[in-house]
């Protein structure tokens, strides 16, 4: 299973955009880039997924690197809900999704 | 559709008995996959089916565990003689067969080994 990095952990202020980087280098030219999030008490929920080109959703925007080795989720106006542990993870459809520890998401009102 | 259903949604039982967890993932999706996640932790894989058939099994899940998805339709995953580690958050996911990777999780049962 291909690995990704992330930071354990980020902050940001309600009604800004936050940026969520993740790592990926060793990316095969077949692994979709997905990313979940799961708030306090709940299953994971899906954000957004893409393979090579940048990708826009109601909840999201995926922004991946061109040689595919990075990519970062953009929250375009963060609010309290969005406050959440958020997965990046590579997987070939229709493989099962392999969770690192993910990125604590902090919102400050 | 109401999602991913998964009961009961808390277990408590004594270390050395037998629980038996249930999901019910959305209509017509072929896929459902069982993972465990411990506090602190993302959720770990434990095994996967597609349609009736189990394709895959991790190396975690011992021989106390067993799944179970009879019909292709809802799946049963089984732990005997229960320990303190197995202790844990059990959630269960399905996804549609042409998806491209979109899983939709349930909340989870958790369960409380003493």
């Amino acid at each position: 299973d291909a690995k990704t990095t992330q930071p354990n952990s980020m902050e940001s202020n309600e009604e800004e955009p936050v940026h969520l980087p993740c790592n990926h280098s060793t990316i095969s030219g077949t692994d979709y880039i997905h990313w979940y999030r799961q708030l306090p008490s709940q299953g994971p929920e899906y954000v957004i997924h893409g393979l090579t080109s940048n990708v826009n959703n109601r909840m999201a925007s995926l922004a991946i690197a061109e040689d595919r080795k990075s990519s970062t989720l953009i929250l375009h106006r963060a609010t309290l809900r969005d406050a959440a542990v958020y997965y990046c993870i590579l997987s070939p459809p229709p493989q099962k999704l392999v969770f690192g520890q993910g990125t604590r998401l902090t919102i400050n009102p | 559709d109401t999602g991913v259903s998964q009961n009961p949604r808390h277990k408590i039982t004594k270390r050395g008995q037998n629980v038996t967890f249930r999901c019910d993932p959305i209509s017509e999706h072929n896929r459902l996959y069982w993972y465990r996640q411990t506090l602190g932790q993302g959720p770990e894989f434990l095994t996967y089916f597609q349609n009736e058939a189990q394709l895959e099994k991790s190396r975690l899940l011992s021989d106390r565990f067993s799944a179970e998805r009879p019909k292709g339709s809802f799946s049963t995953l089984e732990i005997q003689r229960t320990e303190q580690g197995d202790s844990a958050m059990y959630l269960c996911a399905s996804s549609p067969n042409r998806g491209r990777g979109e899983a939709f999780f349930g909340q989870g049962t958790r369960l409380t080994v003493v």
